[in-house]
C-alpha cells in the first residue's frame, strides 16, 4: 500500500518563474494538507484541500495556490517566485472525520 | 511566542541513554503528534495522542492536557535513532482548526 507520493523531489527554479508541486495521497484518504518547511524550521500550514476545495489556509500569500483532483490527488502551485520560497514543500494526507496523517517525502525547491 | 515549544532544540546523548524531549503548547488541541524527520526531509509519524500514554518499542509517547504538556521518551538509545523529532498539534479553534501546528524540532545526535 503506497503512502503519500511527491513529485518531483528536487526542483530548481530562477527567480521570477513558476513552479507545479505534486501529491498523491495515501489510498483511503480524502484530505491533503500542504506545508513549507524553511531550513531549520518546523513545516508551516499552506493549506487543505478537500472534496476539491480549498477549506483551510495559513497565513500565505496569492502566489500559493492549489487545486485538488477527483481522485484526491492534489497540485501546489507558486508564482512569481522569490528566493525566500526555497524550501522543503511538504503533504500530508488524512481520511476526513478522523485518524492520523501519513506525510510524504517532500519536494526539496531551490529558487536561483 | 510559539504556539509550540520544543526542549531541548538540540541534544546530544550517548549509545544506550535514556533520552526526553519535552513539548508544550498554548493552544486548544483536538491531538499532539510526534513525528521523527531524517536528513532529506521525510516525516514519520511516530504518534499521535489525545490522553495518556502510547510505548511502541523504545519510545514512550505522554500528554498532560490539563498542563498542555507531553514528552517523548526514547530508552536504550542507539546511533540510528538521530534525527529530528518534532511535536505538532492539531488545533480545534478558529484559523488553526483541523491543522496541524508544527515546533521547530529536536535535533537529537546518539553517539556511538
Amino acid at each position: 500500500d503506497a503512502g503519500v507520493t511527491q513529485s518531483p523531489t528536487h526542483l530548481i527554479k530562477t527567480r521570477g518563474q513558476q513552479v507545479t508541486l505534486r501529491c498523491s495521497p495515501k489510498s483511503g484518504h480524502d484530505t491533503v494538507s500542504w506545508y513549507q518547511q524553511a531550513l531549520g524550521q518546523g513545516p508551516q500550514f499552506i493549506f487543505q484541500y478537500y472534496e476539491e476545495e480549498e477549506r483551510q489556509r495559513g497565513n500565505f500569500p496569492d502566489r500559493f495556490s492549489g487545486h485538488q483532483f477527483p481522485n484526491y490527488s492534489s497540485e501546489l502551485n507558486v508564482n512569481a517566485l522569490l528566493l525566500g520560497d526555497s524550501a522543503l514543500y511538504l503533504c500530508a494526507s488524512r481520511k476526513q472525520g478522523g485518524g492520523g496523517y501519513t506525510f510524504g517525502s517532500g519536494t526539496r525547491l531551490t529558487v536561483v | 511566542k510559539n504556539e509550540v515549544e520544543q526542549s531541548p532544540q538540540n541534544l546530544t546523548a550517548q549509545e544506550g541513554e535514556f533520552i526526553t524531549i519535552n513539548c508544550s503548547y498554548s493552544v486548544g488541541i483536538s491531538a499532539l503528534h510526534w513525528l521523527q524527520q531524517h536528513p532529506g526531509g521525510g516525516i514519520v509519524s511516530l504518534f499521535m495522542l489525545s490522553s495518556g500514554k502510547k510505548k511502541h518499542g523504545r519510545l514512550i509517547a505522554t500528554i498532560n492536557i490539563q498542563e498542555k504538556h507531553s514528552s517523548l521518551h526514547i530508552t536504550a538509545s542507539h546511533p540510528r535513532d538521530s534525527a529530528v523529532y518534532i511535536c505538532a498539534v492539531r488545533g480545534i479553534y478558529g484559523g488553526s482548526q483541523g491543522n496541524l501546528i508544527f515546533g521547530k524540532g529536536t535535533k537529537l545526535s546518539v553517539k556511538p
